[in-house]
């Protein structure tokens, strides 16, 4: 089907290590974003990408790293993860005025 | 710094009532305002995009209205039914290729 898949949907890591979240689009969208949504917070933007080997960082990109090699693909990785970094994390696409989100992934970091 | 505003937090209503979601936003400097939907442990849908020089949109039993000049949006949503139970949240983008700017969203319940 088409869309914004994410894998994996959940995930449990400890404390200082790496994890790497990935986000897949069919449609070839130009724009991809990570947000991450916490209580309190609402949704933040990590980082987005305007296309291929374009990056830049939105309000919380500490952390955090990510590549876009090919239009389609465009993964978040956590270098060495701390338990702030706990939270629910969406990839989303943009295709002319609106935006699409994947379905999400719950990230602990014990 | 834009900020958008969605007050209360929470909203309960019996099934049946029409209601009417409020986002408000600082910067009236707007390029589109886009309503999305979020069901427990689910992602985003959109409901409804309003472009800048846009009034209203309109699907089904919701409509959106935009005020850029007093930095309003609502989102009215018809005979309401406990399926509509969600959390609303409503997002501006500045400009084309701006980033978006999310409110913290509504959790409406709806009563059977």
């Amino acid at each position: 089907d088409a869309g914004i898949t994410q894998s994996p949907r959940y995930k449990i890591t400890e404390t200082g290590r790496q994890v790497t979240l990935m986000c897949h689009q069919t449609w070839s969208h130009s724009y991809m974003f990570w947000y991450r949504q916490d209580l309190g917070h609402g949704l933040r933007l990590i980082y987005y990408s305007a296309a291929a080997d374009i990056t830049d960082k939105g309000e919380v990109p500490d952390g955090y790293v990510v590549s876009r090699s090919k239009t389609e693909n465009f993964p978040l990785t956590l270098e060495s993860a701390t338990r702030s970094q706990t939270s629910v994390y969406f990839c989303a696409s943009k295709i002319s005025y609106e935006q699409y989100f994947g379905p999400g992934t719950r990230l602990t970091v014990t | 710094k834009q900020e958008v505003t969605q007050i209360p937090a929470a909203l309960s209503v019996p099934e049946g009532e029409n209601l009417v979601l409020n986002c408000s936003f600082t910067d009236s400097a707007i390029y589109n305002l886009q309503w999305f939907r979020q069901d427990p442990g689910k992602g985003l849908t959109s409901l409804l995009l309003i472009q800048s020089s846009q009034r209203e949109q309109t699907s089904g039993r919701l409509n959106a209205s935009l005020d850029k000049s007093s930095g309003r949006s609502t989102l009215y949503i018809a005979a309401s039914q406990p399926g509509d139970s969600a959390t609303y949240l409503c997002a501006v983008r500045g400009g084309a290729n701006s980033k978006l700017t999310f409110g913290k969203g509504i959790t409406l319940s709806v009563r059977p």
